[in-house]
């Protein structure tokens, strides 16, 4: 139980696209997703908080203008990167909480590898 | 920001060896220490998450420990195995709630040779 799908797994496109990353919940409701950045060999870094029916909440420093986020629905969280360019080339990771539960685990995606050329 | 250290970076044991890795972490506004495992081409799974001073949790070969007044937790692999292989990574929630956000620290990849 408890899987998180993220689609797409690659993406690779030129500087000044748009790009998208969907993270889903098949088998719980997620009230709260998360979504995470890693830069070669660094830790996971939180980017911003996705709360279903609300707006995100974002880490200092994140932008909140590039990196859109919206969690219109119980299982479904998505990222769009806007207007990408290389320097947003990573890795992006999403993770889901079960809703109404406590102190559980994160359930995480298999996460995005965002090449912009 | 919250400064998360694991040691050590990285570790080679050979396979059937015992092996111990440590997560330090601000003692201030603990909630509660997650731990995962990460294979590579995999997502992130959930190995604990833990509360309690003293607490101790154990998931087959593997077990971990929880010091909130220092501030620090051991995680414990007995008779490594190759499939043990991965990156462990520890992240506490200092957010002083059960939905606090989690910081991760860098990780400590384990490779274990047969």
């Amino acid at each position: 139980g408890a899987v998180v799908s993220q689609h797409p797994s690659r993406v690779i496109c030129k500087s000044g696209t748009s790009v998208k990353i969907e993270c889903r919940s098949l088998d719980f409701q997620a009230t709260t997703m998360f979504w995470y950045r890693q830069f070669p060999k660094q830790s996971l870094m939180l980017m911003a908080t996705s709360n279903e029916g609300s707006k995100a909440t974002y880490e200092q420093g994140v932008e909140k203008d590039k990196f859109l986020i919206n969690h219109a629905s119980l299982t479904l969280s998505t990222l769009t990167v806007t207007s990408a360019h290389p320097e947003d080339s990573s890795f992006y990771i999403c993770s889901a909480r079960v809703a109404g539960v406590y102190n559980q685990p994160q359930h995480f995606g298999d996460g995005t590898r965002l090449s912009i050329l | 920001i919250l400064n998360v250290e694991q040691s050590p970076q990285s570790l080679h044991v050979q396979e059937g060896d015992s092996t111990n890795f440590t997560c330090s972490f601000p003692s201030s506004n603990f909630y509660a220490l997650h731990w995962y495992r990460w294979e590579t081409a995999k997502s992130p799974e959930a190995l604990f998450v833990m509360t309690l001073n003293g607490d101790e949790k154990k998931k087959g070969r593997i077990s971990a420990t929880l010091n909130t007044k220092e501030g620090y937790s051991y995680l414990y692999i007995k008779g490594s195995q190759p499939e043990d292989s991965a990156t462990y990574l520890c992240a506490p929630n200092a957010g002083g709630t059960s939905y606090g956000k989690l910081t991760f620290g860098q990780g400590t990849i384990l490779t274990v040779h047969p």
